[in-house]
């Protein structure tokens, strides 16, 4: 199946630092990636939609600018979290489309997150 | 906005019982249905998917059913092992729009 990596895997940081957060699809092409945040014992919310070539569509409440998102090419999407503070501390997973299947549906594969402590 | 929700926030079956868990959904637009396991520390996994002109679906050991009547969906695993043990979310998407998740259910199987 489909594989999706990320990078690091975890990642603990001084307050007021920027993090960088790769993303890859291994296999597969992905013209859209997904970035969620999941807080303890929550849900998964989707903070931002990002298309190959083009800029990121936030979720409301998300701030663009403390978020960078960057979908260079159909491999690779990063999220930067800039000036980081302890609140953004979470798991941050990243999800991937591949392009429609054998039941010609786009399927939606995710990477194993990335825990982020920010001290 | 959506709201996808489960009845039950944890869950302890003992191993090789049957295990269900709930999940409300409000958009009756939706229009297909995702359930996934997250184990700690770990990404959400596929486990089975259902369309919105079906109610029932059965994969290996698991089985999912729609009612749209009530915006109920299920996941019923049969003789549930403790690799079982993990969080389980129903994600809903209306067409090509993104997939929304609900608050999640722990299952704890019992040896």
């Amino acid at each position: 199946g489909a594989v999706v990596s990320q990078h690091p895997s975890w990642v603990i940081c001084k307050s007021g630092t920027s993090v960088k957060i790769e993303c890859r699809s291994l296999d597969f092409q992905a013209t859209t990636m997904f970035w969620y945040r999941q807080f303890p014992k929550q849900s998964l919310m989707l903070m931002a939609t990002s298309n190959e070539g083009s800029k990121a569509t936030y979720e409301q409440g998300v701030e663009k600018d403390k978020f960078l998102i960057n979908h260079a090419s159909l491999t690779l999407s990063t999220l930067t979290v800039t000036s980081a503070h302890p609140e953004d501390s979470s798991f941050y997973i990243c999800s991937a489309r591949a392009p429609k299947g054998d039941r010609g549906r786009n399927e939606q594969f995710f990477g194993p997150g990335t825990r982020l402590t920010v001290l | 906005g959506e709201s996808v929700g489960l009845h039950l926030p944890t869950l302890s079956v003992q191993e090789g019982d049957n295990s269900i868990i709930n999940c409300a959904y409000s958009n009756s637009a939706s229009d297909y249905f995702i359930w996934y396991k997250q184990e700690s520390g770990k990404g959400p996994q596929f486990i089975i998917d259902i369309r919105s002109n079906m109610d029932k679906r059965q994969g290996q050991r698991v089985t999912v059913l729609l009612n749209k009547t009530v915006k109920h969906l299920s996941l019923q695993i049969a003789a549930t092992q403790p690799g079982d043990s993990a969080v389980y979310f129903c994600a809903e998407k209306v067409g090509a729009n993104n997939l929304f998740f609900g608050t999640g259910t722990r299952l704890t199987v019992i040896p």
